[in-house]
């Protein structure tokens, strides 16, 4: 049961163009929304987050955009540079406590390729 | 401010041996997180630990383990390693535990089982 889903599995965008990278997820409980990046061999760059009490975060050329109602999140990255070229995760952590202290899982999306052209 | 440290950074050992991989989290987090990537199920969360207590864990079998230090240094050991087990291994501390805190990865351990 994949709780978070990335369907498009790869992108291909031209330099100064928008990129759109589409997440859907289905628990209810996800709380927290967070996108990375990852080059192969590496581990993940946090790019941007949000919370699920906002339907929009900015961060310089990343915007991500929360849709409660239809579970679907969506990050935009404007103008898009070659050096966005990699493969970009999305993340959800849900509410919930363990002996009083709240604790956050990360349940990652399968990911989705971008390659940026020239 | 020094990321995520992992060690070592690649390994390769032989089915039915245990390995014990390291990681130290960002100055100041004391909540650290493991992760394993491979090719077909992704990104999945093994453990996260906090005051040296495991404070939740993933659906896998008991042959992983971790353990947090006082220093918040993390450990998590595999042992009987199976080829299955092949993958890159992830680590990611956090100020504390919580739905909001923001988790930074390291650079992760890639191991290879033959």
């Amino acid at each position: 049961d994949q709780q978070v889903k990335q369907n498009s599995p790869s992108l291909s965008v031209q330099e100064g163009r928008i990129s759109i990278l589409n997440c859907d997820y289905t628990n209810s409980m996800f709380d927290y929304f967070l996108w990375y990046k990852k080059y192969p061999a590496e581990g993940p760059t946090f790019l941007i987050s949000i919370s699920s009490i906002k339907d929009k975060n900015e961060d310089g050329r990343f915007t991500v955009f929360l849709n409660k109602s239809a579970k679907h999140l969506s990050l935009h990255i404007v103008p898009s540079q070659p050096g966005d070229s990699a493969v970009y995760f999305c993340a959800a952590s849900a509410k919930g406590t363990a002996g009083g202290t709240s604790y956050g899982k990360l349940t990652f999306g399968q990911g989705t390729i971008l390659t940026v052209h020239p | 401010k020094a990321g995520v440290t992992q060690t070592p950074r690649y390994l390769i050992k032989t089915r039915g041996q245990q390995v014990t991989l390291s990681c130290s989290p960002i100055s100041g987090h004391r909540s650290v997180s493991w992760y394993q990537q491979t090719p077909g199920q992704g990104l999945q969360f093994l453990f996260e630990y906090f005051s040296e207590t495991q404070r939740n864990k993933g659906n896998f079998p008991g042959r992983f383990s971790g353990r947090q230090f006082s220093n918040s240094r993390s450990e998590m050991n595999v042992s009987t390693l199976e080829l299955g087990d092949s993958a890159l291994y992830l680590c990611a501390s956090s100020r504390i535990p919580g739905a909001k805190e923001t988790q930074y990865f390291g650079p992760g351990t890639r191991l290879l089982v033959l």
